[in-house]
């Protein structure tokens, strides 16, 4: 069975800021890992994936994820933000993208 | 490319009442799913499919019926609509490691 805990339902950031957005993970076999951001009204968008090799992923719109095996998490980063990055930020696991197990979400708000 | 196409965008059912949330690719992808999206809940997987005549429940399959004809089509039924299905419903279409979404629908049951 897998399980996805994003630790933050609300991250609140001014323009320009760094921010992490937290994204736990549990897992018995090897899976895929994923970060979806979805703006309002709208579908869900890729913004990053790990599948294997290099731990630090670099995804669309300045966002990378780093995987951590020993902590089992993946989180998001990004050193600088917009107020156009204020959307809701899923995380997600799988091995494949039939059966995506997301987490509950969080909510990335940018204060100019 | 029009990727995932939900149709309609926006229902609102009475209790019993049955529809049918339509969801189309046109990427000739394998893997479709469909979620529902609640309030601090994220996504759900109701129901997915590896293939045309495959199909296999996920984590919130009651009160939902689907079937794959065809690789292009993966409509969701409810059967007799409950106010606890009140909900966003999304399909995604996928090949291996990555899944499309569609724009969703948004369904309210009265």
């Amino acid at each position: 069975a897998q399980s996805v805990t994003q630790l933050d339902s609300q991250v609140p950031v001014f323009e320009e800021a760094p921010v992490e957005l937290r994204c736990n993970y549990s897992s018995s076999v090897s899976v895929y890992l994923f970060w979806y951001v979805q703006y309002p009204n709208q579908g869900l968008q890729l913004l990053l994936k790990y599948l294997s090799g290099s731990t630090l992923v670099k995804g669309i719109n300045g966002f990378e994820a780093e995987f951590n095996k020993s902590q089992t998490s993946f989180h998001l980063r990004k050193p600088s933000v917009h107020i156009s990055d204020t959307a809701e930020y899923f995380c997600a696991v799988g091995r494949n993208t039939d059966k995506l197990i997301f987490g509950t979400g969080t909510r990335l708000q940018v204060f100019p | 490319n029009a990727g995932v196409t939900q149709t309609p965008k926006f229902q609102v059912l009475k209790t019993g009442q049955s529809m049918t949330l339509q969801c189309a690719q046109d990427m000739n992808h394998e893997y479709m799913s469909w979620y529902r999206q609640d309030p601090g809940m994220g996504l759900r997987l109701i129901h997915y499919s590896v293939g045309a005549g495959i199909t296999d429940q996920g984590e919130v399959p009651n009160g939902y019926n689907v079937s794959r004809s065809t690789t292009e089509d993966f409509p969701l039924r409810l059967l007799s609509a409950a106010p606890s299905q009140t909900s966003v419903y999304f399909c995604a279409s996928g090949q291996n490691t990555e899944a499309f979404f569609g724009q969703g629908t948004r369904l309210t049951v009265v």
